[in-house]
């Protein structure tokens, strides 16, 4: 079974820029989970989609948003991008959003200057 | 504020030995803790975790054991192998209040000595 695996790995942007980072999850997955990680704050929770729905979000800006398609692919945008937001953004998938069934994608690294 | 605290950023351990991570919280309604490993350019993978209702949780080399009281957990790794060189993090959930939204410590990165 092919794990979760999110584009790009890599991205850089200027402030101000707006970006969208992808996740597909692991197949017959409907829970995605995404989350911040920053040297010293570890991994910080963003929101999470199951069934296309927001389940549950996170304490960060209205600038952060996401959605999901009717194949549980999610999408994570974050508008006028802020030198503070470089960061590993994580997603992770699981079949009902338990918390031991979340399994973890490779990351993309965003940096921006 | 943070809710889930590793206080060792890193820990040295001589391979053989054992290396025992530790992680606190503060908030009395995690009921559920987890642990996980995060190698370098990888995402984290899940290790073990532990219910409240249980003070302790083995799963081959890795025990997790749980302090309610303290509101502690730590993690037991013996004998520790090189492998085992990697960043951890301790992570915790309330069932009750929608699981899926895991608050996770800082991280512990792990160096495992031949």
């Amino acid at each position: 079974k092919a794990g979760v695996t999110q584009t790009p790995r890599y991205l850089i942007k200027t402030r101000g820029q707006q970006v969208t980072l992808s996740c597909s999850p692991i197949s017959g997955h409907r829970s995605v989970s995404w989350y911040q990680q920053t040297p010293g704050q570890g991994l910080q929770f963003l929101f999470e989609y199951f069934s296309e729905t927001q389940r549950n979000k996170g304490n960060f800006p209205g600038r952060f948003s996401g959605r999901q398609f009717s194949n549980s692919r999610s999408e994570m945008n974050v508008s006028t991008l802020e030198l503070g937001d470089s960061a590993l953004y994580l997603c992770a998938s699981s079949f009902t959003g338990g918390a031991n069934e979340q399994y973890f994608g490779p990351g993309t690294r965003l940096t921006v200057t | 504020d943070q809710q889930v605290k590793q206080n060792s950023p890193s820990l040295s351990v001589q391979e053989g030995r054992i290396s025992i991570l530790n992680c606190d919280y503060t908030n009395s309604m995690f009921d559920y803790f987890l642990w996980y490993k995060k190698y370098p350019a990888e995402g984290p993978t899940f290790l073990i975790s532990i219910s409240s209702i249980k003070d302790k949780n083995e799963d081959g080399r890795f025990t997790v054991f749980l302090n309610k009281s303290a509101k502690h957990l730590s993690l037991h790794i013996v004998p520790s192998q090189p492998g085992d060189s990697a960043v951890y993090f301790c992570a915790a959930s309330a069932l009750g209040q929608g699981a899926q939204k895991l608050v996770f410590g800082q991280g512990t990165r792990l160096t495992i000595n031949p």
